[in-house]
């Protein structure tokens, strides 16, 4: 089983819709999650962290933890085509190491 | 503010070389970690330093090395490269603990193994 099971899309919407992404993570003891962008031929930037089960709002984004079922995922609000891009999630386990899953690829279609 | 910098942008190398690829961390960041990511594929964790010393390792044979110097910046060299080890190499910089906060990524260094 992998660490961190991300579809790999394309996830295709229109703009103004919601984009919802998805990830399940298999370590426990994790406590620390994160959503990256990452933009076809740059590197990845952190978007939004979140460490407790619920949901965490930053501007149009919302990322939703749960934690007993081992799910993270992440909602875009009213999508531009600037969001088009690769969404890694990413958890830190309990020492020092932060695992990535391989990213969900987003069109927002203009 | 300086991000996090990394140096050369490209390389292109034969098999079994060495090569060294360089990283600053983002100014008030003590923690450098540095990450394989394959054409398609998340990053891979390689290793992190802090306080110059290898904190923790992935799963990455005994060929990629690491340091960390006292001003926060790292090197990553890699031995008798491999066709396999043709990546974007990634520095990312932290503060504190461990991935507390998130991490701030450098450009990368793409590495073209021949």
């Amino acid at each position: 089983q992998k660490e961190v099971e991300q579809n790999s899309g394309p996830l295709s919407v229109p703009e103004g819709a919601i984009a919802s992404l998805n990830c399940t993570y298999s370590d426990r003891v994790s406590q620390s999650f994160f959503w990256y962008r990452q933009y076809s031929g740059k590197s990845p930037e952190l978007i939004m962290s979140i460490y407790s089960n619920g949901d965490k709002e930053d501007g149009r984004f919302t990322a939703q933890l749960n934690k007993a079922s081992q799910y993270v995922s992440l909602l875009i609000r009213d999508s531009q085509p600037s969001d088009s891009a690769t969404y890694l999630c990413a958890f830190d386990t309990g020492g020092f190491k932060t695992i990535f899953g391989a990213g969900t690829r987003l069109f927002v279609k203009a | 503010d300086a991000g996090v910098t990394q140096s050369p942008t490209h390389l292109i190398k034969t098999r079994g070389q060495q090569v060294t690829l360089r990283c600053s961390p983002k100014s008030g960041h003590d923690t450098v970690s540095w990450y394989q990511q394959a054409l398609g594929q998340g990053p891979q964790f390689i290793f992190q330093y802090y306080e110059e010393e290898e904190r923790q390792r992935g799963n990455f044979p005994d060929r990629f090395s690491g340091h960390q110097f006292p001003n926060y910046s790292s090197e990553l060299n890699v031995n008798a490269l491999l066709l396999g080890d043709s990546a974007l190499y990634l520095c990312a910089s932290s503060g504190g603990l461990a991935g507390a906060g998130g991490q701030f990524f450098g450009p990368g260094t793409r590495l073209t193994v021949l």
